[in-house]
């Protein structure tokens, strides 16, 4: 079992540009939530997926999309980035009928 | 609002002392509490969890408190090693597997 896997590990962009996170959730589990994790403090909640439909979402503007797949990877968009969207991006995976979370070992985006 | 906070944002121990890592929540409404430890370049790493129906939960070497009087959250580690050095973060699900995190706390074990 590999676990949560995401892609790439990391990631430098320019201030304006789009850029697309991936996340494999670990085997079995059927529900998809991102975080946002700043240098320094805990994750934040960004969205959680289900059923390849967005079943939360937490205070992020809509610069901030996702997507699931029928075979329950997911997607992180973001658009038009700033300098505030470095951070490291964490995916967690997690059975809907279950609260225990797995997280992989996420993406770095660092803004120039 | 919903928040988690950490008393202490950095813990040095010496190794084989007990460590205290304690927490503060807000939401009283939340039944499910989750400590997890994150290492240099890391996901956070699941550890211990607690419901609210409990007070105490034991694992190896690990014991989660609950006070729900005070919505205060602890995570005790039994004879620290130094491979117990990381950040670590109480995390409180505030519904639907929406976990609100606290900063973190940063322990350091001393050989």
């Amino acid at each position: 079992d590999a676990g949560v896997t995401q892609s790439p590990t990391h990631l430098i962009k320019t201030r304006g540009q789009q850029v697309t996170l991936r996340c494999s959730p670990k085997s079995g589990h059927d529900t998809v939530s991102w975080y946002q994790q700043a240098l320094g403090q805990g994750p934040q909640f960004i969205f959680q997926y289900y059923e390849e439909e967005e079943r939360q979402r937490g205070n992020f503007p809509d610069r901030f999309s996702g997507h699931q797949f029928p075979n329950y990877s997911s997607e992180l968009n973001v658009n038009a980035l700033l300098l505030g969207d470095s951070a490291l991006y964490l995916c967690a995976s997690s059975l809907a009928s279950s609260n225990e979370q797995f997280f992989g070992p996420g993406t770095r985006l660092t803004v120039l | 609002g919903e928040s988690v906070g950490l008393h202490l944002p950095t813990l040095s121990v010496q190794e084989g002392d007990n460590s205290i890592i304690n927490c503060a929540y807000s939401n009283s409404a939340s039944d499910y509490f989750i400590w997890y430890k994150q290492e240099s370049g890391k996901g956070p790493q699941f550890i211990i969890d607690i419901r609210s129906n409990m007070d105490k939960r034991q694992g190896q070497r690990v014991t989660v408190l609950l006070n729900k009087t005070v919505k205060h959250l602890s995570l005790q580690i039994a004879a620290t090693q130094p491979g117990d050095s990381a950040v670590y973060f109480c995390a409180e699900n505030v519904g639907g597997n929406k976990l609100v995190f606290g900063a973190g706390t940063i322990l350091r074990v001393k050989s």
